[in-house]
């Protein structure tokens, strides 16, 4: 099956920097990868996905590339702001279901 | 608010004990997902549902199990309840079927396990 490996585990960063979290995947079959946040006390919300038959998808301060031949895609957010603070996760589709990487606590430093 | 409800938000229970959450998807949509949860983990795909039919199963226990009625709404059923068992369980819903695993997942605000 799918497996998605997620990298920072945690991501502290200032208001105003830039963020990167990535995840590499196992199943060279995959097309689509989505991005979801999840803030707390609530369930996860996509926020941005890509497909496979694009390298880079982008919407406002977010965006996401993928890189097929590495196996690899990530999450960039520019200009971050407090209210970006939560846990993200990355995810890819398994055989049964979407399989969800172990997800990274992005913490915005006012 | 992503249309999909869960209850109960909360629940506490003991060792040994067995407790149903429901779900009740948004408006439309077939396919029903149910995730795990527990402290600092990602998410786990237990089991998913589409149109009343088992579609797909995951690291589910076999202490556990799922149905989804004609109404589309669904429940989880946790039996002889262990200290492991604490965790976060999520419903999703989605309107594709899960051999079609692309399509915008919609999760509920999740049913909190603490069992003592």
């Amino acid at each position: 099956g799918e497996n998605v490996e997620q990298h920072p585990s945690t991501l502290s960063v200032q208001e105003g920097d830039s963020a990167v979290i990535k995840c590499t995947y196992s199943d060279s079959a995959s097309n689509y990868f989505p991005w979801y946040k999840q803030e707390l006390g609530k369930g996860p919300q996509l926020i941005i996905d890509i497909r496979s038959n694009v390298g880079e998808k982008k919407d406002q301060r977010i965006a996401v590339t993928l890189n097929k031949t590495a196996k690899h895609f990530s999450l960039h957010i520019t200009e971050t702001q407090p209210e970006d603070s939560a846990v993200y996760f990355c995810a890819a589709p398994g055989r049964r279901a979407l399989t969800f990487g172990s997800g990274t606590r992005l913490q915005v430093q006012p | 608010d992503s249309g999909v409800t869960q209850t109960p938000k909360h629940l506490i229970t003991a060792t040994g004990q067995r407790v149903t959450l429901r779900c009740s998807p948004r408006s439309g949509d077939l396919s029903v997902y149910w995730y795990q949860q527990s402290l600092d983990q990602g998410l786990q795909f237990l089991i998913q549902y589409y149109n009343g039919e088992e579609r797909a199963k995951g690291n589910i226990l076999e202490r556990f199990s799922a149905q989804q009625f004609p109404d589309l709404h669904s429940e989880l059923n946790l039996s002889s309840l262990e200290l492991g068992d604490s965790a976060l369980y999520f419903c999703a819903s989605s309107v594709v079927a899960g051999g079609q695993n692309t399509g915008e997942l919609f999760f509920g605000e999740g049913s909190r396990l603490t069992v003592l």
